[in-house]
């Protein structure tokens, strides 16, 4: 009974569509985090969240919205895709705090044509 | 701000021999620092995590000992497995706000 899901595992999408890829948790976690993963780049900060109702920014926010409407779920908003946000999306949560060890979902590919 | 640079892959090695890939930081902070490790089609999964410099971490047969007067977290392993072929991330914290990963290094092993 994996903790961490995300939903689609594939996507493919078309330049100016909107994209939305969401993320359960069952980890009871208050933080949840979105990261992309690019060869050359490895895991960069997208979006995070505090908790139900909190989102900030990470280090690469343009481009991308986040959601946080419940302790379980984090969403990744892309308005208008791009080819350029191409790339494998992990979501993540974690209790918070130092030390603090994140648990990771399986990741969603997404093509943006 | 804080940065973590580490070996650049692939590395490819033989069943049997050594590993060691290679991770150093820059911070302003007293961070935690973490391997993670990420089999094919999965996300990345804790390895291990050491939270106080001179300390020394160890998983499977992994270690790292965070050394903050040279800053570096190097990990090591004796002698590896084909089912070590994965990526492995050196990461360090921010104080609860996020981690903030290397690039990753690809370990290939053959049998």
């Amino acid at each position: 009974e994996a903790a961490v899901t995300q939903s689609p595992r594939n996507k493919v999408a078309v330049t100016g569509g909107k994209v939305t890829l969401s993320c359960n948790q069952t980890n009871n976690h208050n933080n949840m985090y979105w990261y992309r993963q690019d060869t050359g780049h490895g895991l960069r900060l997208i979006h995070y969240s505090y908790g139900a109702g909190s989102t900030e920014k990470g280090d690469i926010p343009d481009g991308y919205k986040a959601s946080r409407p419940s302790q379980e779920n984090f969403s990744l908003i892309l308005e208008l895709a791009t080819p350029s946000q191409t790339s494998v999306y992990f979501c993540a949560s974690g209790t918070g705090g130092n030390q603090d060890t994140q648990y990771f979902g399986p990741g969603t590919r997404l093509l943006v044509l | 701000g804080d940065s973590v640079t580490q070996t650049e892959g692939p590395v490819t090695l033989s069943e049997g021999t050594s590993l060691t890939v290679n991770c150093s930081y820059e911070t302003k902070q007293y961070p935690t620092l973490f391997w993670y490790v990420q089999y094919p089609g999965e996300g990345p999964q804790l390895l291990f995590k050491v939270p106080k410099a001179n300390e020394k971490g160890s998983n499977r047969g992994f270690e790292a000992t965070y050394n903050k007067e040279a800053t570096s977290f190097h990990l090591q392993k004796a002698s590896v497995q084909e089912s070590d072929s994965a990526v492995y991330y050196c990461a360090l914290d921010q104080g609860g706000r996020a981690l903030i990963f290397g690039t990753g290094t690809t370990v290939s092993v053959s049998p």
